[in-house]
């Protein structure tokens, strides 16, 4: 049970290029989400989808595309890259049957910088 | 916004002591999660407790919420310096958002041994 699997670890970007942060869970969560942490500001929810098929924004989005077609990847596709969106993203996953309470269980992060 | 702002913004304590960091938010919450998170690695949940909660528990963790207040507390006892991390609070407000987390900036704690 690998939990919650995120690549790569690290990335540099040019302006204008483009790329897919990858996210996989094995805990057949419904619940998946896309955040990103940048000094000072927390973390901020970019992208969320409450099943297969089924995707929505959160507090950040623009710049950023997301699909979920099937139950365990989720990919962050940045179809642009501009130096604001160097940060640090993080893939997390629940489980919601049932009720909301229940915890987030995070990946480990995506440092990306874009010069 | 920030649903959550946790106060202080960084606490240095040495070990043995306690440590409290706040959290304050602005709407009706369904239940608030406090996270750890140590350097260069994701998040990991340390406890939730419901909105009709009022004090939960774990080892060394003691967590409160006053929903009349719309605050939380946690208070991590005999602080050890592997407690050493940044601690966010979280609230799911629930209904329409469900399953969404919106984090506090987090308080950066450092246990000095």
């Amino acid at each position: 049970n690998a939990g919650v699997t995120q690549t790569p670890k690290f990335q540099v970007l040019k302006t204008g290029q483009s790329m897919t942060l990858q996210c996989a869970q094995d805990m057949n969560h419904e619940y998946m989400s896309w955040y990103r942490q940048d000094p000072g500001m927390g973390l901020r929810l970019i992208h969320y989808s409450v099943g297969a098929g089924i995707t929505d924004q959160g507090e950040v989005p623009n710049g950023y595309n997301v699909s979920r077609s099937t139950t365990e990847d989720f990919p962050l596709r940045l179809l642009s890259a501009a130096p604001s969106q160097t940060s640090v993203y993080f893939c997390a996953s629940r489980w919601t049957g049932g009720s909301h309470n229940s915890p987030l269980h995070f990946g480990n992060g995506t440092r990306l910088t874009v010069t | 916004s920030q649903q959550g702002e946790e106060d202080p913004q960084a606490l240095s304590i040495q070990e043995g002591e306690n440590a409290t960091m706040n959290c304050s938010y602005k709407t009706s919450i369904n239940n608030l999660q406090w996270y750890r998170q140590n350097s260069g690695r994701g998040l990991v949940h340390l406890i939730l407790i419901r909105s009709n909660e009022r004090e939960k528990h774990s080892g060394r963790l003691r967590v409160t919420l006053d929903t009349s207040k719309k605050s939380s507390s946690l208070l991590i006892t005999a602080s050890r310096a592997a407690d050493t991390a940044s601690y966010f609070c979280a609230t799911d407000t629930g209904g329409t958002s469900y399953g969404k987390l919106t984090f506090g900036q987090g308080t950066i704690l450092t246990v000095h041994p």
